[in-house]
């Protein structure tokens, strides 16, 4: 099946460290982005790629960094310059083809929690 | 800009009452509109969107969404109200002419139907 696979579910992170959530999508879609959802305050954009080897930063991209090497696969990284990583993290991606005609798939999240 | 508002942060309604989640919206030009439902610890999921067309939208379990340019609302409707339809739901935005500029999503409304 068709789908965006978001790894690990549950993730911890010590104070300091950088860690790596994993989002992987075999829809063939173009266009993939990084949102963070916190009680309260909705989807906030984080980083988002419509082409390989390109990306643009969201409305809060700082503490954060991303790849895009290949179409399938878009890595983010939460580094130790972000502060308050506590959150649910979610992965979504659309095609291009037809711009703006499709809503969003969306992964099943990875819950970030700083222990 | 663009933006959403989603003026209820939570919306209480019986089983088999009808329900009604709110959306405005604000973009320059013509809009695309989508809502979203998120259950506990998911991912989104499509309910239905507006790209043209009649203003009267059908979507997925039963639900509809009315758009009306004068008011500039996407309003959320289902004529009967399941229990299984208490979750949180997302409305979104883009604007027509934009390109390919991600949605930008409400802050989320939280339905709880109550048998």
């Amino acid at each position: 099946d068709g789908g965006i696979t978001q790894s690990p579910k549950y993730l911890f992170r010590k104070e300091g460290q950088n860690v790596t959530l994993s989002c992987e999508q075999n829809l063939n879609h173009d266009a993939m982005y990084w949102y963070r959802q916190d009680p309260g305050q909705g989807l906030r954009l984080i980083y988002y790629s419509q082409i390989v080897n390109d990306f643009q930063k969201g409305d809060i991209a700082e503490g954060y960094s991303v790849s895009r090497e290949k179409k399938e696969s878009f890595p983010l990284t939460v580094t130790s310059a972000q502060k308050n990583p506590t959150a649910f993290y979610l992965c979504a991606s659309t095609p291009l083809t037809v711009p703006g005609d499709y809503g969003y798939t969306f992964g099943s999240g990875t819950r970030l929690t700083v222990v | 800009a663009q933006s959403v508002a989603q003026p209820e942060d939570q919306v209480n309604v019986a089983e088999g009452n009808p329900l009604t989640v709110k959306c405005t919206y604000s973009v320059s030009g013509n809009p695309y509109l989508f809502w979203y439902v998120q259950y506990p610890n998911r991912g989104l999921q499509f309910l239905l969107k507006y790209i043209t067309g009649d203003n009267l939208v059908k979507g997925s379990y039963g639900f509809e969404a009315e758009f009306n340019k004068s008011q500039t609302s996407f309003h959320l409707k289902k004529p009967s109200a399941l229990v299984s339809d208490s979750a949180l739901y997302f409305c979104a935005v883009r604007a027509l002419n934009s390109g390919n500029t991600p949605l930008v999503f409400g802050k989320g409304t939280r339905l709880s139907v109550i048998a």
